[in-house]
């Protein structure tokens, strides 16, 4: 089956830096997904990009179709950032998402 | 309704109980999604539901393990004999058409087997 990696899988931020989040994929998608958990564990919609590049405030996604990846960046990074980041990937071989195993990011004041 | 609902919140039962989960989805999903999330790990995907196609059962642990969904809409999840490993967040998530639409998950429902 398809095979979704995400790195790094800690991140410990200072309060206004930037990240970077990365997710590869083994094989060709139909849908990719970022979502955060926050730290009541609800899943939060980031963006829904099967491909090109979003922006939502301090948050933008890119994902590279042909490349098998996307990534996330986070800008100016606040405390409420804080939790675990994952992408989950639509294959067509298969019916549910599949989840990488997040990113956990730690943002201090 | 506005979200993907989950029922109840928080669920404590005895080792040897059977225990029944509740997702409503969003209103007008015809797809629906359970997953399991134990402390600390990542989603494990458990059952899917696509209009009135046969349910994707293929990712349920043991036969303890059961879903059905009545009318197209609600979703129950049930564990029967339940054991201290069945103990976790129990996630639903609806999309408009499953594959190539965003889907959309409720708070969880976790349950503690004691």
């Amino acid at each position: 089956g398809i095979q979704v990696e995400q790195s790094p899988p800690d991140l410990i931020l200072q309060e206004g830096a930037n990240s970077t989040l990365r997710c590869n994929f083994s094989d060709s998608v139909n849908n990719l997904q970022w979502f955060h958990q926050n730290p009541w564990g609800q899943l939060i919609n980031l963006f829904y990009i099967p491909s090109g590049t979003k922006q939502n405030g301090r948050l933008s996604a890119t994902t590279v179709a042909t490349e098998r990846y996307s990534l996330l960046y986070i800008s100016s990074s606040q405390t409420t950032d804080s939790g675990v980041y994952f992408c989950a990937v639509d294959h067509y071989n298969n019916n549910d998402m599949r989840f990488g195993a997040g990113t956990r990011l730690t943002v201090k004041p | 309704g506005a979200g993907v609902s989950q029922s109840p919140s928080n669920k404590v039962t005895e080792k040897g109980k059977d225990v029944e989960l509740r997702c409503d989805p969003i209103s007008g999903h015809t797809a629906l999604y359970w997953y399991r999330q134990s402390l600390g790990q990542g989603l494990e995907f458990l059952i899917y539901f696509q209009g009135n196609s046969a349910p994707d059962k293929s990712g349920l642990p043991s036969d303890r393990f059961s879903a059905e969904r009545t009318g197209g809409s609600v979703s129950t999840l049930t564990i029967q004999r339940t054991q201290q490993e069945d103990s976790a967040v129990y996630l639903c998530a609806s999309s408009l058409w499953g594959r190539n639409t965003e889907a959309f998950f409720g708070q969880g429902t976790r349950l503690t087997v004691v």
